[in-house]
């Protein structure tokens, strides 16, 4: 069954530096992967997502993951964050056998973003 | 909006009673997912539901039960319900690429 661990439960940052937030999934076959962005009392925004093809992919809002096959992680970054940033962020595994099988999703790592 | 309605955006109910969420997926969206969201558990899938039919099933208590309707709508019926069982929960709609669109929630406090 797949998993994904986002190891980090909480990180903080300063406005205009880079961020890093991992995501490291377990999964035999080649997966679908995804990362959503929840702001409080809101629902799950879809940041960006991988199915094939370059393993650098673009998302909105200035973001972009890297998917390394080697490592099994898909990694999500920004190279200058914004306090409108602040959120919670889930990295999810999902694959495709007759259909799209539900996705698995991480416990987030909340992204708190100080002056 | 994304198109994903779920009513009511909170409930508050007590112990041993039963309790209904509505979902109305994104228009051409055939499939319906209900996620629960708690602190502790974080986000985990309970059920999936393919035009019309249950296409997945995941952690979910046989108190809880769901249908597609043949509009698409979605209902996930909370019975007997127990203090644990306060949460957020989520209605999530696709198409076949993927295309996961969320719903804002709905806040169920169980006192």
């Amino acid at each position: 069954a797949q998993s994904v661990t986002q190891p980090d439960i909480h990180i903080t940052v300063s406005e205009g530096a880079s961020l890093e937030l991992r995501c490291n999934y377990s999964y035999g076959a080649t997966p679908y992967l995804f990362w959503y962005v929840q702001s409080p009392g809101q629902g799950l925004q879809l940041l960006l997502k991988y199915f094939s093809g370059d393993t650098l992919v673009q998302g909105i809002k200035g973001f972009e993951a890297e998917f390394k096959r080697s490592q099994s992680s898909f990694n999500l970054r920004k190279p200058s964050v914004h306090w409108s940033d602040a959120a919670e962020y889930f990295c999810a595994v999902g694959t495709y056998v007759s259909g799209n099988t539900p996705l698995v999703f991480g416990k987030g790592t909340r992204l708190s973003v100080i002056a | 909006d994304s198109g994903v309605t779920q009513t009511p955006k909170h409930l508050i109910t007590a112990t041993g009673q039963r309790v209904t969420l509505r979902c109305s997926p994104r228009s051409g969206d055939l499939s319906v997912y209900w996620y629960q969201q708690s602190l502790d558990q974080g986000l985990q899938f309970l059920i999936q539901y393919y035009n019309g039919e249950e296409r997945a099933k995941g952690n979910i208590l046989e108190r809880f039960s769901a249908q597609q309707f043949p509009d698409l709508h979605s209902e996930l019926n909370l019975s007997s319900l127990e203090l644990g069982d306060s949460a957020l929960y989520f209605c999530a709609s696709s198409v076949v690429n993927y295309g996961y669109t969320f719903g804002s929630g709905t806040r169920l406090t169980v006192v």
